[in-house]
C-alpha cells in the first residue's frame, strides 16, 4: 500500500458534462474526506465518511455533487452538469480515528 | 463560525534565523489543532498535530487556549523547510469537518 490515491489526476471537460472522480484510501483507515482547493486558499471540506456512512456533508456542495463509498473502501465523488466555478482540485485524504489525515495526489478538474 | 486564520501569506527568512508561522482559530468547543506541510510538487502532507506535543523536523507548536493560537516554530531555519504550510481544525466532539486555513509560504533563502 503506497498511500491514498486519486484518480484521475487530471480532467477537462466541457460544461455541463459530468465527471466522476476515484479515491482509494489507505487500506486500514475508516475515516475518508473529499475537499476541494482553489489557488490561493487551503482544502475546503466537502465531505466525510466513517466505513460506509457518509456522516457530514458541507451545506456549500449542491445538490449537482455526490459522493459515495460502497463497502467503506473506495469512494468516489460525482459532478453533474458541471460549471466553469467547479474548476478546483479535488482532494480526499483517508485516516485512522483522528490521528492526522493522509492526502491523495488530487484531481485537478477543468472545466472549459 | 468555525475559521482558522492564517495572517500571513508569504514569509521570507534567512537560512538559520528563527521562524514563526501564525495560526489562529475561532471554534466554541475543544478542537484539535493540526500543521500540515505541502512541498514543491509534493501532497499535502501531516507535520504535527497538538496532542502529541512532539518536535517534528525542529519543528514544534504549542495550543495557547486563552489567544486561541497555534503558531509553528523552529528555532533555525533550514532552506528545505520552504514550502507551503496550513494550519487545520477539527473538532473533538459534535462533527468531522476538518476547517483549514488559507496557508502561509516560507521562503528559506540561503
Amino acid at each position: 500500500d503506497t498511500g491514498v490515491s486519486q484518480d484521475p489526476r487530471h480532467k477537462i471537460t466541457k460544461r455541463g458534462q459530468n465527471v466522476t472522480f476515484r479515491c482509494d484510501p489507505i487500506s486500514e483507515h475508516n475515516r475518508l474526506y473529499w475537499y476541494r482547493q482553489t489557488l490561493g486558499q487551503g482544502p475546503e471540506f466537502l465531505t466525510y465518511f466513517q466505513n460506509e456512512a457518509q456522516l457530514e456533508k458541507s451545506r456549500l456542495l449542491s445538490d449537482r455533487f455526490s459522493a459515495e463509498r460502497p463497502k467503506g473502501s473506495f469512494s468516489t465523488l460525482e459532478i453533474q452538469r458541471t460549471e466553469q466555478g467547479d474548476s478546483a482540485m479535488y482532494l480526499c485524504a483517508s485516516s485512522l480515528e483522528k490521528t492526522g489525515q493522509y492526502f491523495g495526489p488530487g484531481t485537478r478538474l477543468t472545466v472549459l | 463560525a468555525q475559521r482558522v486564520t492564517q495572517p500571513e501569506k508569504l514569509l521570507s527568512v534567512f537560512k538559520g534565523a528563527p521562524v514563526e508561522l501564525k495560526c489562529n482559530y475561532s471554534y466554541s468547543g475543544s478542537p484539535e489543532l493540526f500543521w500540515y506541510v505541502q512541498y514543491s510538487r509534493q501532497r499535502l502532507q501531516l507535520l504535527l498535530r497538538h496532542i502529541s506535543r512532539e518536535s517534528i523536523k525542529g519543528f514544534t507548536a504549542d495550543l495557547n487556549k486563552g489567544e486561541t493560537s497555534f503558531h509553528l516554530k523552529k528555532p533555525f531555519a533550514q532552506e528545505e523547510d520552504s514550502a507551503m504550510y496550513y494550519c487545520a481544525l477539527t473538532p473533538n466532539t459534535g462533527g468531522f469537518k476538518t476547517i483549514f486555513g488559507a496557508g502561509t509560504r516560507l521562503f528559506v533563502k540561503a
